[in-house]
């Protein structure tokens, strides 16, 4: 069955550095990949996506690869700052179904300090 | 102006009850979620629906039930409640099935 990991529970980092999720994925060849951020008491919000067909996407500081080889996506934030805390998810679209059902991973808890 | 909203935000009730939560998106999208989010934070998905078809994720139990009065609103209906029900619920919308979804803000359910 597919499954979606996202490596680390928790990470923390420095103000300043560029911050480094890692989602991986089995069993699936996904037609995009998503990003969301998620803070304590609210509901996710999508920051961004990737396609199959696409290596690299980039939004202000925030940069995503896509490797279809090793199955794997990373997310990275630059010159990251203490408001960039929060819960961040990764997602694929479900095989089967609705095309537009979501599989999301675990998350990774960043926390940027000051 | 918010683009998907739920009501209630906290539901507190007692097992065996059935109990309702809204969900509208003023988005214009037609295709809604819910989402099950348990106390690990792993976030489920148990229905999509548009105007033409509803997908129930498997796993959901027959108690729980999508009801879409129209294009802009899916109310989830939950019988029988159980504890292990305990978790927050989050709506959400996309247009047809274009990747991206936007979330309501949750509601944490509480069986005791």
């Amino acid at each position: 069955s597919q499954k979606i990991e996202q490596n680390s529970e928790a990470l923390n980092i420095q103000e300043g550095k560029t911050a480094t999720l890692t989602c991986n994925y089995t069993n699936y060849s996904p037609a995009y990949l998503q990003w969301y951020r998620q803070d304590p008491g609210r509901g996710p919000v999508f920051l961004l996506l990737i396609r199959e067909n696409e290596k690299e996407k980039r939004k202000e500081r925030l940069k995503v690869t896509f490797d279809t080889t090793l199955k794997q996506s990373l997310f990275h934030i630059t010159a990251s700052q203490p408001a960039d805390s929060a819960t961040y998810l990764c997602a694929l679209n479900s095989l089967g179904g609705s095309q537009g059902n979501l599989i999301f991973g675990k998350g990774t808890k960043l926390s940027v300090k000051p | 102006d918010t683009a998907v909203s739920q009501t209630p935000k906290y539901l507190v009730t007692q097992m065996g009850n059935d109990k309702s939560i809204k969900c509208e998106q003023n988005l214009g999208h037609d295709t809604m979620y819910w989402y099950k989010q348990d106390s690990k934070k792993f976030l489920k998905i148990m229905f999509s629906y548009n105007n033409k078809e509803l997908i129930i994720n498997e796993t959901v139990p027959n108690r729980f039930s999508p009801k879409s009065p129209d294009k802009a609103h899916l109310n989830l209906h939950i019988n029988s409640l159980e504890l292990g029900d305990s978790a927050v619920y989050f709506c959400a919308s996309s247009q047809g099935y274009e990747p991206a979804q936007y979330f309501g803000p949750g509601t944490r359910l509480t069986v005791l």
